[in-house]
């Protein structure tokens, strides 16, 4: 069973500060993926990572794979209010002819304070 | 485009009662899903489907029902309503690999969600 953890599961934050999101899962993984949601909405994808080193950037928020260790990053750098949001990794293994699925971990919620 | 819909936004159910929670996409894609989102537990897959008249379980199918009878549409039926199905309702759809290994991304695109509530 494919499992996937995410730490911490709460942030707080002060503005200006840089801090990592870590995603752990247990399970080979072909592809893995960042999602935002703000509260009462839908979820917003990030970065889609597909191989071993991937690293992709937009605006203040990093994310990095590594398949050995079986962890992927979100790297914040001098945080805004603007990102406080609930942040999701989802991994998806290739599971047989013409499927996936997607498992999540249990989200890490982002308060960045002024 | 709208991407991917769903009605209800809201709904609220009594014990037993049933409802079809309604999906739809114009994006051409194959594959769809239905998550259920509570707090602390992320989403969780509940049936998925691969192309029209195909579906399978995810990891939490007990008490819902699905069918795909074309590409666009995915309802999700909910046969004797329990307070434990109290929940937000994902749904989403992506692209699917034709054969062998995936070559893209096949990003899933997510609805605005249903919440629904049984007393």
């Amino acid at each position: 069973e494919l499992k996937v953890e995410q730490n911490p599961l709460f942030l707080s934050m002060q503005e200006g500060k840089n801090y990592t999101i870590y995603c752990n899962y247990s399970t080979t993984s072909d592809r893995l993926y960042w999602y935002r949601q703000d509260p009462g909405k839908s979820l917003e994808s990030l970065f889609v990572l597909l191989s071993n080193g991937a690293v992709k950037q937009e605006g203040r928020l990093m994310a990095s794979l590594d398949t050995k260790a079986r962890l992927s990053t979100l790297h914040i750098t001098a945080a805004v209010h603007d990102l406080s949001a609930t942040y999701f990794c989802a991994v998806a293994p290739y599971s047989g002819a013409g499927s996936y699925q997607l498992t999540f971990g249990k989200g890490t919620k982002l308060s960045v304070i002024p | 485009n709208a991407g991917v819909t769903q009605t209800p936004k809201f709904q609220v159910l009594k014990t037993g009662q049933s409802m079809t929670l309604q999906c739809a996409q114009d994006m051409n894609h194959e594959y769809m899903s239905w998550y259920r989102q509570d707090p602390g537990m992320g989403l969780r897959l509940i049936h998925y489907s691969v192309g029209a008249g195909i579906t399978d379980q995810g990891e939490v199918p007990n008490g819902y029902n699905v069918s795909r009878s074309t590409t666009e549409d995915f309802p999700l039926r909910l046969l004797s309503a329990a307070p434990s199905q109290t929940s937000v309702y994902f749904c989403a759809s992506s692209q699917n690999p034709t054969s062998g290994r995936w070559y893209g991304s096949y990003e899933q695109y997510f609805g605005p969600g249903t919440r629904l509530t049984v007393t």
